[in-house]
């Protein structure tokens, strides 16, 4: 059965600080992983896909990194801004037995500091 | 393009009660999801639909039931209501021939006093 952890649970930073959420699956059959962003008591944003035979997506200020040999992902924020703030979500879609099911990380929490 | 919208957005209801929730998929989208997301337990996958039928379940028990009618939208049902069913009910969409990539609704918060 897939697993998907996230560390840290949360995570304060100052404005301006570039900063890493790590994201880890236990089982690397997958089709893909996907970075979200969720609001207080909102639904989720995809903000990065990645496909199993890629090792990163970019977009502006946001960077998404996956290993699926060691089962690793990481999601990089540059300059970090107070806009920032939400909970971040790791997901991937296992490519067994046709489920097509999303399983998630409990998430990172990050609250950027004016 | 219209998202995935999700009625209401939410709901009280007492426990032993009936919960109905909806959702209406993407334009062309045929694959409807729902996923629980209950405080402290993360998101949980709950039902998958295509084509009418239920094709996944995920590991919560009969009386979390659902449909999905010939213009793709999908009901969710949730029946003999627990303190524990409170939670944000989220619904994505996808195509059939793209499954890998879901779309997410705004949610639907249900609470049960």
């Amino acid at each position: 059965k897939q697993e998907v952890t996230q560390i840290p649970a949360a995570l304060s930073v100052p404005e301006g600080e570039n900063l890493v959420l790590n994201c880890s699956f236990t089982d690397s059959a997958i089709y893909n992983l996907q970075w979200f962003r969720q609001d207080p008591g909102k639904g989720l944003t995809s903000l990065l896909l990645i496909q199993s035979s890629q090792r990163e997506q970019t977009s502006g200020r946001l960077n998404a990194s996956l290993d699926k040999s060691s089962g690793r992902s990481t999601l990089y924020i540059a300059a970090s801004q107070p806009g920032d703030s939400a909970t971040y979500l790791c997901a991937v879609l296992d490519s067994g037995a046709g489920s097509y099911q999303l399983t998630f990380g409990k998430g990172t929490k990050l609250s950027v500091i004016p | 393009e219209a998202g995935v919208t999700q009625s209401p957005t939410h709901l009280i209801k007492t426990r032993g009660q009936q919960a109905t929730l909806r959702c209406s998929p993407i334009s062309g989208h045929t694959s409807v999801y729902w996923y629980q997301q209950a405080l402290g337990l993360g998101l949980q996958f709950l039902l998958w639909y295509d084509e009418g039928e239920e094709r996944n379940r995920g590991n919560f028990p009969p009386r979390f039931s659902g449909r999905q009618f010939p213009n793709y939208s999908s009901e969710l049902n949730v029946n003999a209501l627990e303190l524990e069913d409170s939670a944000l009910y989220l619904c994505a969409s996808s195509l059939w021939t793209s499954r890998y990539e879901q779309y997410f609704g705004p949610g639907t918060r249900l609470t049960v006093t």
